[in-house]
């Protein structure tokens, strides 16, 4: 069965640095998205991505994260200079085009020192 | 901005009962999904629905979309160990924009 997938598992990083998740969405999907969760708390919704552009942002997605789609097979979100807040669980999911059903990948624990 | 709140928060059961969780907001949405979150992974589609009134079952889960388009509720038929984890409901508003709930925790007793 298709899945997505996310690399790393985990990532440490110093405040400052920038650092670049990865994600394979599922082959045939055209909309990727992504999303963080702060540990025991609900899941946020970041950006859609659609036809190699921003869908829909929220509040959360600010200058210091972009999206992109570099290849035809990975959805990379950069975050330009991480601060301690932004340690989470980022997943990333995809979906077709004739539904609002979305598929989760297993996430990326982002760790900020 | 917009929010989706979940009851109950979390809830104790023993194995064999029915689980009655909802899902409600002060907007409307024009499409509901649920999702189970097991601890360290990805939240996994439970159920989706498409129109108010749906009612839309899955196994032993069944979903229904509110009238009114502002709520949702799920139930979980003669639960089993394995229901054990967190259940989410999302609305989507605009344009493939998820909001999730606050999540029910879900704990069953053997």
């Amino acid at each position: 069965e298709p899945e997505v997938t996310q690399t790393p598992s985990h990532q440490v990083t110093q405040m400052g640095q920038e650092v670049i998740l990865r994600c394979v969405p599922i082959s045939n999907h055209l909309y990727f998205y992504w999303y963080r969760q702060i540990l025991g708390q609900k899941v946020e919704f970041l950006v859609s991505f659609y036809n190699n552009e921003i869908s829909e942002k929220s509040e959360i997605f600010d200058d210091q994260f972009s999206v992109e789609r570099p290849d035809g097979s990975n959805f990379t979100l950069k975050i330009r200079s991480t601060k301690l807040e932004d340690s989470a669980m980022y997943f990333c999911a995809s979906g077709g085009v004739f539904s609002y059903e979305q598929y989760f990948g297993p996430g990326t624990r982002l760790t900020v020192t | 901005g917009q929010q989706l709140n979940q009851s109950p928060q979390s809830m104790f059961i023993q194995e064999g009962e029915d689980v009655s969780m909802n899902c409600t907001s002060s907007s409307i949405f024009n499409t509901w999904l649920w999702y189970k979150q097991d601890p360290g992974e990805g939240p996994v589609l439970l159920i989706a629905l498409y129109k108010a009134g749906e009612l839309t079952s899955n196994g032993r889960l069944t979903a229904q979309f509110g009238i009114t388009r502002k709520d949702s509720f799920l139930n979980i038929s003669a639960s089993i160990p394995s229901d054990v984890g967190i259940y989410f409901c999302a609305g989507v508003s605009g344009t493939y924009k998820y909001i999730f709930g606050t999540g029910t925790r879900l704990k069953v007793l053997a």
